[in-house]
C-alpha cells in the first residue's frame, strides 16, 4: 500500500534553534518528492521538489534531502523564525502524474520566542 | 496576481442541504483539482480535471459532483449534504498534469454539515 508517514507529529522549538523534519514513504513507482509548507487557515504552499536523482534541494533556510533507497527524506529548518511556525507536509507522487499523489499527515511546528 | 481563488471561505449547512464550492485561477493552468482535508490525515483527492472540458474521479469522489466551466474555473458540488462531508476543501492548480508541475493551492472553505 502506497503510505507517507511524517515524524514527528508536532515539535515546539525556541527561535533561532535548527529543526530536522522526517517523512518515510513506502510508494512505487516513486516519481518525485515534494515539501509542502501550510500556515493556520491557509492553503499548502510549495518549498521544494527534489526528482529520484536529487540528494539535497535548497529553498531559502529550507533543505530537503533525499534518500531513494531507503526511502527517505527529511526537511531542515536553519535559524527558525517565528513565521516558521505551520504544518510541513511531504507528498510524495507515483505514476509521473500530478493527480497520482500521496500526501502525508503533516508535522506542526511552533516556533516560541 | 490572486492565484487560486475560493469562496465561500466558510459555510454552514444542515445533513440534505446543497450546494457548490467555487474555485478560480489566474495563471493559466491547465490542470486543476479538488481536495479534502480532515485532523489527522493527509489531503485527499475528490475529483480533477487535466484539462478543460475533462474531469476525473479521484480517491473519494463519493457524494461530489464537478464542472470545469471553463480553463479558469472549476467547481465542486454536494448534492445533498452528509456530516461525513465536514471537511476543509481545497482547489488547486498546475501548469501540467506531469508530476513535476508544483499544485497552488486556495486558502479553503471550511464545510460544516449539522
Amino acid at each position: 500500500k502506497n503510505q507517507v508517514e511524517q515524524s514527528p507529529q508536532s515539535l515546539i522549538i525556541l527561535e533561532g534553534k535548527n529543526c530536522t523534519l522526517q517523512c518515510n514513504y513506502t510508494v512505487s513507482p516513486f516519481s518525485n518528492l515534494r515539501w509542502y509548507k501550510q500556515d493556520t487557515g491557509r492553503g499548502p504552499v510549495s518549498l521544494t521538489i527534489m526528482t529520484f536523482s536529487e540528494n539535497t534541494k535548497s529553498n531559502g533556510r529550507y533543505t530537503a534531502t533525499l534518500d531513494a533507497d531507503t526511502k527517505q527524506s527529511s526537511l531542515h529548518i536553519t535559524a527558525s523564525q517565528l513565521s516558521d511556525s505551520a504544518s510541513y507536509i511531504c507528498v510524495v507522487s507515483w505514476m509521473d502524474s500530478s493527480y497520482k499523489l500521496i500526501f502525508g499527515s503533516g508535522t506542526r511546528l511552533l516556533v516560541r520566542p | 496576481n490572486a492565484g487560486v481563488t475560493q469562496t465561500p471561505k466558510f459555510q454552514v449547512l444542515k445533513t440534505g442541504q446543497s450546494m457548490t464550492l467555487q474555485c478560480a485561477q489566474d495563471m493559466n493552468h491547465n490542470s486543476m483539482y479538488w481536495y479534502r482535508q480532515d485532523p489527522g490525515m493527509g489531503l485527499r483527492l475528490i475529483y480533477y480535471s487535466a484539462s478543460e472540458g475533462t474531469t476525473d474521479k479521484g480517491e473519494v469522489p463519493n457524494g461530489y459532483n464537478v464542472s470545469r466551466l471553463n480553463k479558469r474555473e472549476f467547481s465542486l458540488r454536494l448534492e445533498s449534504a452528509a456530516p461525513s462531508q465536514t471537511s476543509v476543501y481545497f482547489c488547486a492548480s498546475s501548469g501540467g498534469a506531469d508530476s513535476n508541475s508544483p499544485l497552488h493551492f486556495g486558502n479553503g472553505t471550511r464545510l460544516t454539515v449539522t
